[in-house]
């Protein structure tokens, strides 16, 4: 067990629905990367918060967005749902920034079906 | 553009059979290079973390080497349980700590 929790573990929805994924990090850990794994792009970091600010963007869609609220935890909301949105979702949380704190630990993730 | 190449895509060994993944990166710097393992249906889970060329790290039957140009997982007289598939990732220095996957090594090892 990572200590990195993310709610629902399952999720069916269908197009043009929008959802929103949730992730509570490791305690004490305040940066939140998001990433999505799907079986033809493998794993693709999404965006990044640190301490409730976004931090970095890689190949994330301007139909989704994401925040990290003051307790921590951040939410991934992704809209406009098409049928190559379907992946799973994984959160991971590091540390400071201080030396040994680069490490990032996954969630479980969330699968994301969109019929 | 900063890249990781791992190869073979798969692996099959037989119990105790002992073999080596590799993982090639192309990055302008390097903050660290990462190894994960995947079960399938589940989050990757961390294993090492190498930052400087010649460096290496042991956990049971794995260990991890780092050169300027890629890393070494050698795995030693595996067992079923090690089953999984084997992920590189790298963070470009000055790139606030993303990881850039590799494809992932599947490793299957049978009794």
């Amino acid at each position: 067990d990572s200590g990195v929790t993310q709610t629902p573990k399952h999720l069916i929805t269908a197009t043009g629905q929008r959802v929103t994924l949730r992730c509570s990090p490791r305690s004490g850990d305040l940066s939140v990367y998001w990433y999505q794994q799907s079986l033809d792009q493998g794993l693709q970091f999404l965006i990044q918060y640190y301490n409730g600010e976004e931090r970095a963007k890689g190949n994330i869609l301007e139909r989704f967005s994401a925040q990290q609220f003051p307790d921590l935890h951040s939410e991934l909301n992704l809209s406009s749902l098409e049928l190559g949105d379907s992946a799973l979702y994984f959160c991971a949380s590091a540390g400071q920034g201080k030396v040994g704190d680069y490490e990032q630990y996954f969630g479980p993730g969330t699968r994301l079906t969109v019929t | 553009e900063d890249q990781v190449t791992q190869s073979p895509e798969a692996l099959r060994l037989q119990e105790g059979e002992s073999s080596s993944l590799n993982c090639s990166y192309t990055v302008s710097g390097l903050r660290g290079l990462f190894w994960y393992r995947q079960d399938p249906g589940k989050g990757p889970e961390f294993l090492f973390t190498l930052y400087s060329a010649g460096e290496e790290k042991e956990k049971e039957r794995l260990k991890a080497t780092l050169t300027k140009k890629e890393s070494f997982l050698h795995i030693t007289a595996p067992k079923p349980e090690d089953s999984a598939t084997y992920l590189c990732a790298v963070s470009p220095s000055g790139g606030y700590n993303k990881l850039i996957f590799g494809a992932g090594t599947r490793l299957a090892v049978h009794p």
